[in-house]
């Protein structure tokens, strides 16, 4: 099945400091990429759908200021959470389509983000 | 209403029973399910997908749609201990458009 590689696993932070999240698809080219978070014991929320070489669109309630979407090539989308605090920890994962079966959806293995 | 309806569970079934989940969404024109599972700190991993009425079999894994009733259902056969884990049913209104999640239901195997 396609692969979807997310970096870092894990990452602790100070209040106020930036943290980049890095979700790229090995082998597929992924036009559309989907960034979920999940606090505990929770489903996933989609927060942004990330189109290559355009604008991120945004769920309602997601601040797109604080939570900076790039998507720059078919193979790379990064998420940035921007002057994090201890309300934005949290399990952030990323997804992306497979262009062989447009259908399925795979997952990174996600980021589990703490800010002390 | 919640657009994807999942029991929360705990879920407690004997090791070699049958585990079955049930699902409802909201939005009757929706036209793809899957299903899920989620082991604690990991990612999801899909496990089936269903676009038509009746039930789709992979192994010891059995996904029933019924579109009129707008529900979806996992059925696990011969539950193993190792399918100790959150299930969760997500819906897509059209191709290419977003998944929708239930909150999951959380399925313990007993040995």
């Amino acid at each position: 099945g396609a692969v979807v590689s997310q970096h870092p696993s894990w990452v602790i932070c100070k209040s106020g400091t930036s943290v980049k999240i890095e979700c790229r698809s090995l082998d597929f080219q992924a036009t559309t990429m989907f960034w979920y978070r999940q606090f505990p014991k929770q489903s996933l929320m989609l927060m942004a759908t990330s189109n290559e070489g355009s604008k991120a669109t945004y769920e309602q309630g997601v601040e797109k200021d604080k939570f900076l979407i790039n998507h720059a090539s078919l193979t790379l989308s990064t998420l940035t959470v921007t002057s994090a605090h201890p309300e934005d920890s949290s399990f952030y994962i990323c997804s992306a389509r497979s262009g062989r079966d447009n259908e399925k959806l795979f997952f990174g293995s996600g980021t589990q983000l703490s800010v002390l | 209403q919640k657009e994807v309806e999942q029991n929360s569970g705990p879920l407690s079934v004997p090791e070699g029973a049958i585990a079955s989940l049930n699902c409802t969404y909201s939005d009757r024109v929706s036209q793809s399910f899957f299903w899920y599972r989620q082991y604690s700190g990991k990612s999801p991993e899909l496990i089936m997908s269903i676009y038509s009425n009746g039930d789709k079999e992979d192994g010891r894994f059995t996904a029933q749609l019924n579109k009129a009733s707008q529900y979806v259902s996992l059925l696990i056969r011969d539950s193993q201990p190792s399918d100790s884990a959150t299930y969760l049913c997500a819906v897509r209104r059209a191709a290419g458009n977003k998944l929708t999640f239930g909150g999951g239901t959380r399925v313990l195997v007993k040995p």
